[in-house]
């Protein structure tokens, strides 16, 4: 089986960088996504990491250490907007499925 | 722009009724998928398909049957609905894996089911 653990909520200012973690443990791993949802919204995908290491892509950025089962999503430059919930995804094989943690619902503050 | 569509949006049903979710895509994936949603419990995978003869169940798929009538559409019955099926339902699609790589999903808007 697999097990996905990700905060369950985060707060943070405006203007600031918040990290959100997410540990894994899963057999036969194939690359790990981060899903930005909006309440009552459908998930949008953000990243995609199957290399350890960072990529960027303007104000979020993910990191990958496969070794320790271990993946973070930064997002500088908070905004208002950023309040969402976020979902750490591992897929795994061949195949194209996810295995979706629970998610951060994070909030943005003034 | 290529989408994902889900019908209906909203819908309120009684326990035994049986009740139909249609998702379509204009993306031309093959591979479309079946998820629940609950609070404090994530994003639950109940079937997916790789191509029209190809049908899974996925982690959660007691209750529930699927059929994929073609490419672009795959549908979602609850054969008896009960309560405990009330949640938000996303279908998703996403190409065929190319290298190896698993390929992002694409999300439909959701439909919210409650049965009371």
């Amino acid at each position: 089986g697999q097990n996905i653990d990700q905060p369950t909520e985060m707060t943070a200012t405006e203007g600031a960088i918040v990290q959100i973690n997410c540990t894994y443990q899963t057999s036969g791993f194939n690359g790990l996504f981060w899903y930005q949802q909006h309440a009552g919204e459908a998930p949008t995908f953000l990243s995609y990491n199957v290399l350890d290491g960072l990529e960027e892509k303007g104000r979020f950025s993910s990191f990958l250490s496969r070794s320790k089962g271990y993946s973070y999503l930064l997002l500088k430059e908070l905004q208002m907007k950023d309040s969402a919930s976020y979902l750490c995804a591992v897929g795994t094989g061949t195949a194209s499925k996810l295995t979706f943690g629970t998610g951060t619902r994070l909030q943005v503050t003034l | 722009d290529a989408d994902v569509t889900q019908t209906p949006r909203n819908r309120i049903t009684k326990t035994g009724k049986r009740i139909m979710l249609e998702c379509s895509q204009t993306k031309g994936h093959d591979r479309m998928y079946w998820y629940r949603q609950d609070p404090g419990l994530g994003l639950r995978l109940i079937y997916y398909s790789f191509d029209v003869k190809d049908i899974n169940k996925g982690e959660i798929s007691d209750g529930y049957s699927v059929s994929r009538q073609a490419q672009a559409k795959f549908s979602l019955s609850l054969e008896s609905a009960i309560p405990n099926q009330t949640a938000l339902y996303f279908c998703a699609t996403s190409d065929t894996g190319t290298s190896g790589r698993v390929d992002e999903q694409f999300f439909g808007p959701g439909t919210r089911l409650t049965v009371l």
